[in-house]
């Protein structure tokens, strides 16, 4: 199984900030990595499919991108509603394999 | 609009077999390139593949649990079942059923979940 590796598991910002994080596979994907969303008691969201490619009706903040098998989602200007966890996912090979989440707090 | 919606049993004994459906709408199943994906999470954990039917009835499996896992459609329904055998109190999580979203990439097919069921509960115990 390909292993998906988040950093950091939380971070905390405060609104208008610009936060990074980081999603490291264990093997090359050839740019078959998806973000999620997550509130608490929804379903995850996807965001950003195929590295960087804006999920319809995503905001324009959100934006993806790769350095070999270091994937990273950035969200420019947060907002409020962007306190979520963030999940990555493999879809280069089954099992479709996720990061353990990193948690975005209020600072 | 795609939608879709998982129901089955809030409690299950251990070592009994979780029969879990997935009725959706807004797409055919049956349409080349589709495909529906069931998806676990337990309480306080990342989400965990478990299987994915395509249009053309290929299915996959988690590895970890092939040997408990089946998956069906029925076209006709609108419906994707899944059936997980000799159920363990490490099974409790929230369940979801996800549409497949697929692209043409570089190298091959991609795929991502685009919308998800609002999952049902389901809790393992004597």
């Amino acid at each position: 199984d390909i292993q998906m590796t988040q950093s950091p598991s939380s971070l905390s910002a405060s609104i208008g900030d610009t936060v990074t994080m980081t999603c490291r596979a264990s093997e090359v994907l050839n740019s078959y990595l998806n973000w999620y969303q997550q509130k608490p008691g929804m379903a995850p969201k996807l965001l950003i499919y195929g590295t960087s490619r804006l999920q319809s009706g995503v905001p324009s903040r959100f934006s993806g991108a790769a350095s070999g098998t270091v994937f990273t989602l950035t969200i420019a200007n947060l907002q409020p509603e962007d306190f979520a966890t963030y999940y990555c996912q493999q879809s280069y090979s089954t099992p479709r394999t996720f990061g353990q989440g990193t948690k975005v707090e209020v600072k | 609009q795609i939608t879709l919606e998982e129901s089955g049993p809030p409690l299950v004994r251990p070592t009994q077999t979780l029969t879990l459906t997935c009725t959706f709408s807004g797409f055919s199943i049956s349409d080349e390139g589709m495909g529906v994906a069931w998806i676990r999470q337990a309480p306080g954990k990342a989400p965990e593949w478990l299987a994915l039917i395509y249009w053309d009835d290929d299915k996959r499996f988690s590895p970890s649990l092939r040997s408990r896992l089946t998956i069906t459609k029925d076209t006709a329904n609108n419906q994707v079942v899944l059936t997980l055998t000799d159920m363990d109190p490490v099974d409790t999580a929230t369940y979801y059923c996800a549409h497949r979203l697929f692209w043409r990439g570089y190298h091959k097919w991609g795929d991502a979940f685009d919308v998800w069921g609002q999952g049902t509960m389901v809790i393992v115990s004597s």
